[in-house]
């Protein structure tokens, strides 16, 4: 069965950091990859997506994410976090039929 | 541009009531439209989804439903609620282009049922 992993259900980094958001998926074949950020209270707020092509993605916000199809990942990354990125990331595949969400992970950023 | 709303932003109803939220999205013509149900701040539960007028799919049982009269809007609807339907209700819409789907999200409506 296709499904989404993100092992990480909290991380708190300092302000300036780098960043690191871990994804796996489960799927026969190469899917569709999305990252979301929802802040509290909002809605999701698409960040990046994956369809085709460079493997590396560069999304809103300063964010990028590389799919690796060895490793069944799609990681979001950033170089130095803002304390404006505290919020619930959600990692979500489209296998052509159904969209498939992780659990999401919540941000924390410290001064 | 696209654009999707949601109303009521928060509600709160009794137990026993019933319920109707509704979601329109502009800017877009035949957008596939989702329900989802956001507990306790986690994942997100798909609930309904629409791939035109009329056709509703059910993905969970239980006591809600949902209508598309209009090409763009999409009701969940309660005929009488239940404390356990208390969460953040979040609509979506998207557009396929050559098998590429991409969903974008409403603003949320927060429910709580006392």
């Amino acid at each position: 069965a296709q499904s989404v992993t993100q092992p990480d259900i909290h991380i708190t980094v300092s302000e300036g950091a780098s960043l690191e958001l871990r994804c796996n998926y489960s799927y026969g074949a190469t899917p569709y990859l999305f990252w979301y950020v929802q802040s509290p209270g909002q809605g999701l707020q698409l960040l990046l997506k994956y369809f085709s092509g460079d493997t590396l993605v560069q999304g809103i916000k300063g964010f990028e994410a590389e799919f690796k199809r060895s490793q069944s990942s799609f990681n979001l990354r950033k170089p130095s976090v803002h304390w404006s990125d505290a919020a619930e990331y959600f990692c979500a595949v489209n296998t052509g039929n159904q969209f498939y969400f992780g659990t999401g992970t919540s941000l924390t950023v410290i001064p | 541009s696209q654009t999707i709303h949601q109303w009521p932003a928060t509600l709160v109803q009794p137990v026993g009531s019933p319920l109707s939220l509704e979601c329109t999205v502009e800017g877009t013509s035949n957008p596939n439209l989702y329900w989802y149900r956001q507990a306790a701040g986690r994942g997100l539960q798909l609930l309904f989804y629409s791939v035109g007028i009329g056709q509703i799919s059910s993905e969970v049982p239980q006591n809600l439903s949902a209508s598309r009269p209009q090409d763009r809007q999409f009701i969940l609807s309660s005929k009488k609620l239940l404390l356990s339907d208390s969460g953040f209700y979040l609509c979506a819409w998207s557009v396929e282009t050559g098998g590429r789907e991409t969903q974008y999200f409403g603003p949320g409506t927060r429910l709580l049922v006392l």
